[in-house]
């Protein structure tokens, strides 16, 4: 089993349209949550960052953690075109290394 | 912010010769980069941690005569490919990191193409 599952994609959506992005992960040691944003041929991009469960929002992005079942989330709002690109999750444990998802590919189409 | 930049961003190479990757930290003092290797469709893999000052750690796998990290300044980090082959051909992506346990902040990759 993986550490950290994610589903590759890809995912096409209309303009306007809330997406929705999950990982699972399988070590209950980990305690950092991460989403990056890749466009392509280019480096990764912080998106969200939290530590504990619940919601954090920060614009039309909003990450979600559910600690007891291993599940992480991240909801987009009035997807943008802009917005196509992969997203990764990351998750790591204090000082272990950082294990990222295999990412999903999402399409906004105009 | 925290801006890292990766030299150069896209290199191409005849087989068997060294290549060497920059990685700094422009607007704060990195204690921490890794490195990351990353094919078409594939996530990120750690290929190896560095601290300013000491050798770096390898990820299992990692050949480390054949990747050579030195991390000789708090804004410099480099990871030199030598002897390369068409199956080193990938994206190599560096992140810059405050301290260990910190937000790693990532450059914008160096593809790099064995021929």
């Amino acid at each position: 089993q993986k550490e950290v599952e994610q589903d590759p994609g890809p995912l096409s959506v209309p303009e306007g349209a809330i997406v929705s992005l999950n990982c699972t992960y399988s070590n209950s040691a980990f305690q950092y949550f991460m989403w990056y944003r890749q466009y392509s041929r280019k480096g990764p991009e912080l998106l969200m960052y939290t530590y504990s469960s619940g919601n954090k929002e920060d614009g039309r992005f909003t990450a979600q953690v559910d600690k007891s079942s291993k599940y992480i989330s991240l909801f987009i709002r009035d997807s943008q075109p802009s917005d196509s690109a992969t997203y990764l999750c990351a998750i790591r444990g204090g000082y272990q290394k950082v294990t990222f998802g295999t990412g999903t590919k999402l399409q906004v189409i105009p | 912010g925290a801006v890292v930049s990766q030299h150069p961003s896209w290199v191409i190479c005849k087989s068997g010769t060294s290549v060497k990757i920059e990685c700094r930290s422009l607007d704060f003092q990195a204690t921490t980069m890794f490195w990351y290797r990353q094919f078409p469709k594939q996530s990120l893999m750690l290929m190896a941690t560095s601290n300013e000052g000491s050798k770096a750690t390898y990820e299992q796998g990692v050949e480390k005569d054949k990747f050579l990290i030195n991390h000789a300044s708090l804004t410099l980090s480099t990871l030199t490919v030598t002897s390369a082959h068409p199956e080193d051909s990938s994206f190599y992506i560096c992140s810059a990191s405050r301290d260990r346990e910190g937000e790693q902040y990532f450059g914008p990759g160096t593809r790099l193409t064995v021929t």
